[in-house]
């Protein structure tokens, strides 16, 4: 069946830190790939994806590539700041599914 | 904001009730999802219309039900509510049936709580 495994939180950084989120994934066929972030009272935004194996999604300075030789999804960003603190998920869907599984959700707290 | 529009945001039940919670999804979208999310099972797929179609069905109980009516909105409709029922239940829509060809715009969810 299809899964998506995520680093277990609350991860815990200082501004400017590194982050690494991982994610992998168990699926038949090629999924393809996102990651979400729910910030404070408000419902799942995209962040980013990929569709394909070796593809990099990025936005807002978050990258994750899409690794089939590891079923590997992990997030990262340079430098973290406050406003990004908020609950990560990592995500697959089967081509030409109508349903996301996604991941049980990383809370990341920034501290100044 | 995601122009997905969810109501209520709050809603406190009793046991053995019924509830509607309501979603307006974004202008010139006709896809609708339904997730509920809880603390012990995460964000779960529950069920996705089309067009006033149902298109696909995820772990949705028997004792829940939805639809989509003309305008599009769609109504998640609860009943003979359980403890267990207590979750954030987003809804969340797209223009196209499947999600690789547009991404999901959530609303901000309708928090329940059955006591």
């Amino acid at each position: 069946g299809n899964s998506v495994t995520q680093m277990e939180g609350p991860v815990t950084l200082s501004e400017e830190a590194f982050l690494t989120i991982n994610c992998t994934y168990t699926a038949t066929g090629y999924p393809s790939l996102f990651w979400y972030v729910q910030y404070p009272g408000e419902g799942l935004q995209l962040l980013l994806k990929a569709t394909k194996a070796d593809d990099k999604g990025s936005n807002k300075g978050f990258e994750a590539t899409y690794r089939k030789e590891t079923t590997s999804f992990h997030l990262e960003k340079g430098s973290v700041q406050v406003s990004d603190s908020a609950v990560y998920f990592c995500a697959l869907i089967k081509t030409g599914a109508n349903n996301l599984f996604f991941g049980t959700g990383t809370r990341l707290t920034v501290i100044p | 904001d995601s122009g997905v529009t969810q109501t209520p945001k709050h809603l406190i039940t009793a046991t053995g009730q019924r509830v509607t919670l309501r979603c307006s999804p974004r202008s010139g979208d006709l896809s609708v999802y339904w997730y509920q999310q809880s603390l012990d099972q995460g964000l779960q797929f529950l069920i996705q219309y089309y067009n006033g179609e149902e298109r696909a069905k995820g772990n949705i109980l028997e004792r829940f039900s939805a639809q989509q009516f003309p305008d599009l909105h769609s109504e998640l409709n609860l009943s003979s509510l359980e403890l267990g029922d207590s979750a954030l239940y987003f809804c969340a829509s797209s223009v196209a049936g499947t999600v690789n060809n547009s991404p999901l715009h959530f609303g901000n969810g309708t928090r329940l709580t059955v006591t």
